[in-house]
């Protein structure tokens, strides 16, 4: 049963502190997003990549975010430094093609910065 | 630009009974029109997607969607609720020729037995 796994689950770190969350896809896709879910936003796109290239990144604080993929089959995205507004579920999800029609969503990093 | 709406924080509807969850949505050129739904604690799960063809679209545990080109509206159907239903459900769009989605803001579901 393939799946998109997300590394750590939980993550409370203090302010200041950086911060990695990491992403696999399923083997095999080629496109990649990285969604914010917060209360007050609801889902927000921060950056999605095809072919390990990045193709729209405009959602993401570029001051403090930054997101790559080293290689297929994996994913991350750093924050550095973190800060109190950032806590939120980070998702990655996960599609094939060029024209995705379906994303399959990893169960999420949540992060608690204090 | 593109967005999606979804004017119910909330819907309760009684176990057995007819749901709606309402989406309206705005898009440049023909829309692709998407139905995730999510768990407490897990990420979001695809349902159902409106690209081309019939109105009524079928996708996963029993739910349906009609397309409404005039109205802009993709409302998510299902004829008799479960308890298990309960849940959160996001409306998405994406444009034609871009892979950006817009999700909606979501709507709770709870199905009371």
């Amino acid at each position: 049963d393939a799946r998109v796994t997300q590394t750590p689950r939980h993550k409370v770190t203090e302010m200041g502190q950086e911060v990695t969350m990491r992403c696999q896809p399923i083997l095999g896709h080629n496109t990649v997003f990285w969604y914010r879910q917060t209360m007050m936003q609801g889902l927000e796109l921060l950056a999605y990549f095809r072919n390990r290239a990045p193709l729209d990144d405009s959602g993401m604080p570029k001051d403090r975010f930054s997101a790559e993929m080293p290689d297929a089959t994996l994913a991350t995205l750093k924050i550095q430094p973190s800060e109190p507004r950032d806590s939120a579920v980070y998702f990655c999800a996960s599609g094939l093609g060029q024209q995705i029609h379906e994303q399959y969503f990893g169960p999420g990093t949540r992060l608690t910065v204090t | 630009a593109q967005s999606v709406a979804q004017p119910e924080d909330q819907v309760n509807v009684a176990e057995g009974n007819p749901l709606t969850v309402k989406c309206t949505y705005s898009v440049s050129g023909n829309p692709y029109l998407f139905w995730y739904v999510q768990y407490p604690n897990r990420g979001l799960q695809f349902l159902l997607k409106y690209i081309t063809g019939d109105n009524l679209v079928k996708g996963s545990y029993g739910f349906e969607a009609e397309f409404n080109k005039s109205q802009t509206s993709f409302h998510l159907k299902k004829p008799s609720a479960l308890v298990s239903d309960s849940a959160l459900y996001f409306c998405a769009v994406r444009s034609y020729n871009f892979n950006k989605f817009y999700f909606g803001s979501g709507t709770k579901l709870n199905v009371k037995p």
